[in-house]
């Protein structure tokens, strides 16, 4: 059974300060998604990490896929009101067929 | 904007009624899936249409049924409504054509539907 644990699930914090966000699994991922969700929108995709170890940075975003392929980690630095949302780790699902399987969610909120 | 529509945005109706979401993928988009977000199961996958077909089921109620239409917009059936079903319902769309790579997915705003 494929599931994807998110910690922490809540996070509150001043602007300026930085945060790590995890998404654990016991299953291997071929590649995994971050999604950003804002009140009354869907999610909207911030990157694919897809080879064990990689790297990626957008803007004050970086995002790490584990070398065993089984976990990530999303930091934000410096934190800004505007990130304040729930975030979301995705995998492809055992059909093959492109559908996603998603983690449990962080909601942050960044106070100004 | 993804340029995936769906409406209506707000439904509330009662248990035991029968609902259509409908959703419109972005232009030259073949694949929709449709999506769950509840408080406590969180977002998933519920089913997938590529050009008119069915593709991969996922934890899809026998009560609920969709199909996608040659004009390529799909729409969600949901039956015999329970107070558990209140949820928002998601439709995203994307290019993949059926193998090889996965490609993005571009999600609607979302139906929240509410049953009484």
């Amino acid at each position: 059974t494929q599931l994807l644990e998110q910690s922490p699930q809540f996070l509150s914090i001043q602007e300026g300060e930085n945060l790590t966000v995890y998404c654990n699994s016991s299953s291997v991922f071929s590649s995994l998604q971050w999604y950003r969700q804002e009140p009354g929108e869907g999610p909207v995709l911030l990157v694919t990490v897809v080879t064990g170890g990689e790297v990626k940075k957008l803007k004050r975003l970086t995002f790490q896929f584990g070398d065993a392929r089984k976990d990530s980690s999303l930091h934000i630095t410096a934190a800004q009101p505007g990130d304040t949302g729930l975030y979301l780790c995705a995998g492809p699902t055992l059909t093959g067929a492109n559908n996603l399987f998603f983690g449990t969610g962080t909601r942050l909120t960044v106070i100004p | 904007d993804s340029g995936v529509t769906q409406t209506p945005k707000h439904l509330i109706t009662a248990t035991g009624q029968r609902v259509t979401l409908r959703c419109s993928p972005r232009s030259g988009d073949l694949s929709v899936y449709w999506y769950q977000q509840s408080l406590d199961q969180g977002l998933q996958f519920l089913i997938q249409y590529y050009n008119g077909e069915e593709r991969a089921k996922g934890n899809i109620l026998e009560r609920f049924s969709a199909q996608q239409f040659p004009d390529l917009h799909s729409e969600l059936n949901l039956s015999s409504l329970e107070l558990g079903d209140s949820a928002l319902y998601f439709c995203a769309s994307s290019v993949w054509t059926g193998t090889g790579m996965s490609d993005t997915q571009y999600f609607g705003p979302g139906t929240r539907l509410t049953v009484l």
